[in-house]
């Protein structure tokens, strides 16, 4: 079974600074895919970043970018130039490549950016 | 360009009482999930349909059935609600993988209250 770990409940950034938000996973996959999605006051959720565990790599995303380590099984979000609208509950999530595309989520962390 | 629609947005059950979730996408995806959110706990699959005339149960799927009426929609029946099923319902339909737009898209979200 896969597993994934968001280790911080809760954080806050000043608007402008840049914040990290950390993201862990379990699983004997050799290839899978990895999500950032961000789900705003709204409650809509919405794909931020995709990473595919067979490219070394990095995913961009203009403002928000990730730190991929295979081995380490860590998925970290950065986010750059933190802006207002930033605010949101994000959760990161697992898909493996073979077999159905179900998504495997943590359970969130809720960010504040703080004007 | 709707996406993916889901009604209602909120609803008030008493306990005992069924209802169905609706869930139509207009994105042509063959896959179709029904998850819920629970506070601290994440978004949890109840069950799932691969393609059309297929579903299968995901990690929390007592208490629900599922329809796939065809390749559009996709319902959640709750046939004797319980307070443990209030929570925020999401339908979902994904591309397949090897395309560039692996991912989720998500419904609004449905509130559910058990009373």
């Amino acid at each position: 079974a896969q597993t994934v770990t968001q280790s911080q409940p809760e954080m806050s950034v000043q608007e402008a600074e840049t914040v990290t938000l950390s993201c862990t996973y379990d699983t004997s996959e050799n290839n899978y895919y990895l999500f950032w999605y961000k789900q705003p006051p709204s409650r809509q959720m919405i794909l931020v970043i995709r990473q595919e565990a067979y490219k070394q790599q990095n995913a961009t995303e203009n403002r928000f970018s990730v730190n991929f380590q295979k081995a380490a099984k860590s998925f970290s979000l950065k986010i750059s130039d933190s802006q207002l609208g930033d605010t949101a509950m994000y959760f990161c999530a697992f898909m493996k490549q073979t077999g159905a595309n179900n998504l495997f989520f943590g359970t969130g962390t809720r960010l504040t950016v703080i004007p | 360009n709707a996406g993916v629609t889901q009604t209602p947005k909120f609803q008030v059950l008493k306990t005992g009482q069924s209802m169905t979730l609706q869930c139509a996408q207009d994105m042509n995806h063959n896959s179709m999930y029904w998850y819920r959110q629970d506070p601290g706990m994440g978004l949890r699959l109840i069950y799932y349909s691969a393609s059309e005339g297929t579903t299968d149960k995901g990690e929390v799927p007592n208490g629900y059935n599922v329809s796939r009426l065809n390749k559009r929609e996709f319902s959640l029946r709750l046939e004797s609600a319980a307070p443990s099923q209030t929570s925020v319902y999401f339908c979902a339909s994904s591309a397949p993988k090897g395309t560039g737009d692996l991912g989720y898209t998500f419904g609004s979200g449905t509130r559910l209250t058990v009373v």
